[in-house]
């Protein structure tokens, strides 16, 4: 089965406690993306990747780190989560040209304190 | 000022109504226009997919835009419960693929009572 898979899918931690929410796809799609959903605001991107070691900022990059390794992973890092990254957070991938949508994860709610 | 808006809702309606979801926007490049169902605790899924000015039909679900007006509606014919769920519009200049960028709406929330 075709899928976008997000580890963990909840996390409550404190902050500046390092935590990484990994990102896996099985499509072989060269695209991935992260995006964060908060009420009143929509989806923002955090950072994308067009390709393997191929990553660029989005609209809301700040406090996020990425990487892209391996074709099928794309982890968000936060190297030192606030209370204001208390979020939904949601990883998608596609090809990398034409129509065909984004498939987004099921989504990981993080809870910093 | 949001480069799409979209009224939250909730919007309550009884099975079998017809429904009317709408997006405004701003930014004239926008030519790909999208809809998204977003079940509670899962990702957007995609539902309907247009290109520029007017209509697509897929099923229950009608997906209009009018460029000219900068308004996109989707309308969804004889609700379910099923149906119950955040809708997202998403627009972007280029294609829905990889690598163009979409810009989301909010969501309105549709409850289809029984």
């Amino acid at each position: 089965e075709a899928q976008v898979t997000q580890n963990p899918r909840y996390l409550i931690t404190v902050t500046g406690k390092k935590l990484t929410v990994t990102c896996s796809q099985n499509m072989n799609h060269e695209y991935m993306s992260w995006y964060r959903q908060d009420p009143g605001l929509g989806l923002r991107q955090i950072y994308y990747s067009m390709n393997v070691e191929v990553t660029d900022k989005g609209d809301v990059p700040e406090g996020y780190k990425v990487s892209r390794k391996e074709k099928r992973n794309f982890p968000l890092i936060l190297e030192s989560p606030s209370p204001n990254q208390t979020s939904l957070y949601f990883c998608a991938s596609s090809v990398d040209t034409g129509n065909q949508p984004q498939h987004f994860g099921d989504g990981t709610r993080l809870s910093i304190l | 000022q949001k480069e799409v808006e979209q009224d939250p809702g909730p919007l309550s309606v009884p099975e079998g109504a017809i429904v009317s979801l709408n997006c405004t926007y701003s930014n004239s490049a926008f030519q790909y226009f999208m809809w998204y169902r977003q079940y509670s605790r899962k990702g957007p899924e995609l539902l309907m997919y247009t290109y520029s000015s007017g209509n697509k039909e897929d099923g229950r679900f009608t997906a209009q835009v009018d460029k000219s007006s900068k308004y996109i509606s989707l309308f969804i014919r004889d609700s379910q419960p099923s149906d119950s769920a955040t809708y997202l519009c998403a627009m972007t200049p280029f294609g829905a693929g990889g690598g163009n960028k979409l810009t989301f709406g909010t969501g309105t929330q549709l409850k289809v009572e029984l």
